[in-house]
């Protein structure tokens, strides 16, 4: 069965401190990862995608991907207090059409000021 | 970021009523839409996938009867409560995936439905 792992948390960071959220996946063959972030109440929120190995940045977000360690991460810089909430890895097994996410259970960040 | 609508954003309803959701990729065109169901502070549960033009896959556990999905276009979905009771209480959200690459996927922003 396909998995995606993820501490659950809580990960408590100073503000203006580095966040690092860790992913493991267990399909070998997975082509594509997801970052999403979700406000309490709220529906996820698409903020990075990665596809190859190595780090991908977005303003204070990057993305780090490891295939053959079957690792992603995701690092937030500056860590502010409105980036509290749970963020969700997603993995997508193959690029079918029909073929859903595979969603970690989420890490809860709190970033106090 | 490309958007998902979904309507409404929130519901209450008599028990035994049927309650329409409305899922819209706005900017894009998407060949496939996915249902989820979250409790609070409980996961995303995916309930079932919609392919337009074609009938939708449910997981293991969701009533087709119960939970019907209608995807008739590359850029609506529908999920119809039929018959809903307390227990169908939950939060609703939509996603689609982009036809185009690289096939990103984006959530609506939900439905909150209470069934008294």
């Amino acid at each position: 069965q396909k998995e995606v792992e993820q501490n659950s948390g809580p990960l408590s960071v100073p503000e203006g401190a580095i966040a690092s959220l860790n992913c493991t996946y267990s399909d070998r063959v997975s082509q594509s990862f997801f970052w999403y972030r979700q406000y309490s109440g709220k529906s996820p929120e698409l903020i990075m995608s990665i596809y190859s190995n190595g780090d991908k940045e977005d303003g204070r977000f990057t993305a780090q991907l490891n295939k053959a360690s079957q690792y992603v991460s995701l690092l937030i810089r500056d860590s502010q207090p409105s980036d509290s909430a749970t963020y969700l890895c997603a993995v997508l097994p193959f690029n079918q059409a029909g073929t859903a996410l595979i969603f970690g259970k989420g890490t809860t960040l709190s970033v106090s000021s | 970021g490309a958007v998902v609508s979904q309507h409404p954003s929130r519901v209450i309803c008599k028990s035994g009523t049927s309650v329409k959701i409305e899922c819209r990729s706005l900017d894009f065109q998407a060949t496939t839409m996915f249902w989820y169901r979250q409790f609070p502070k409980k996961s995303l549960m995916l309930m079932a996938t919609s392919n337009e033009g074609s009938k939708a896959t449910y997981e293991q556990g969701v009533e087709k009867d119960k939970f019907l999905i209608n995807h008739a276009s590359l850029t609506l979905s529908t999920l119809t409560v039929t018959s809903a009771h307390p227990e169908d209480s939950s939060f609703y959200i939509c996603s689609a995936r982009n036809t185009a690459p690289p096939n990103e996927q984006f959530f609506g922003p939900g439905t909150r439905l209470t069934v008294l």
